[in-house]
């Protein structure tokens, strides 16, 4: 299984900061990983897929990029409703496995 | 609108089965696929498995061969996933959610709606 490492755990920032959150697979793949956002007591929501596609009706202030085995998730300018948990998932390969989560705090 | 809606909580006894209902509207059952994510109190995602609602392959996790069974109903436009010999560790809130579109090959790009969970508690 192909085990994918989320860091930081825990991204404590502001209002307007523009963030980072780093996924790492255990091994190397091509495109295909995709990233979520979820809401406490609520269902994930698809973000991106094909590591830089980003979902219909999503802010463009959320971007994926990312190969090889290191793929990132960068909000540009951080909003109120943005403080979330974000996990990625590849799904080159099964089972398409998680990251562990990173959740996203205010500072 | 496109949604899935999912049956209500559950609570059953170690060792015994639940069937968990997934409901399409708003969009053609068998033009896409079904996927299962369950997650576990306070935990992360964790990928159970897929249905072709069009010719009802499917294709589980190892992690669960052998203790689950995802079936449809075209003609409900409905989705199920059963997990047998349950534990207290399946204790968990289970999601469908549709992912990749069935025809004419498969082709996955995330999992773009999801019902909104039903609660399995597994306890004595």
């Amino acid at each position: 299984d192909i085990q994918m490492t989320q860091s930081p755990s825990t991204l404590s920032a502001s209002v307007g900061d523009r963030v980072t959150i780093t996924c790492r697979a255990s091994q190397s793949f091509s495109s295909w990983l995709a990233w979520y956002q979820q809401k406490p007591g609520k269902a994930p929501k698809l973000l991106i897929y094909k590591t830089s596609s980003l979902e219909s009706g999503v802010p463009s202030r959320f971007s994926g990029s990312g190969s090889g085995t290191d793929f990132t998730l960068t909000i540009s300018s951080l909003q109120p409703d943005d403080f979330a948990t974000y996990y990625c998932q590849q799904y080159y390969s099964y089972p398409y496995t998680f990251g562990q989560g990173t959740k996203l705090e205010i500072k | 609108q496109v949604q899935l809606v999912q049956s209500g909580a559950e609570v059953k006894r170690p060792g015994a089965s639940v069937k968990v209902s997934c409901r399409a509207s708003g969009y053609t059952l068998t033009d896409y696929y079904i996927q299962w994510v369950r997650q576990a109190p306070g935990q992360g995602l964790e990928w159970m498995g897929w249905i072709n609602p069009n010719s009802g392959e499917t294709n589980y996790a190892q992690k669960f061969q052998g203790r689950v069974t995802m079936t449809r109903d075209t003609s409900i436009s409905t989705a199920y996933m059963e997990l047998r010999r349950l534990r207290p560790d399946d204790t968990a809130v289970f999601y469908c959610c549709r992912g990749g579109i069935a025809t004419p090959v498969y082709y996955y790009y995330g999992m773009d709606v999801w019902g909104q969970g039903t609660t399995v508690t597994v306890s004595s």
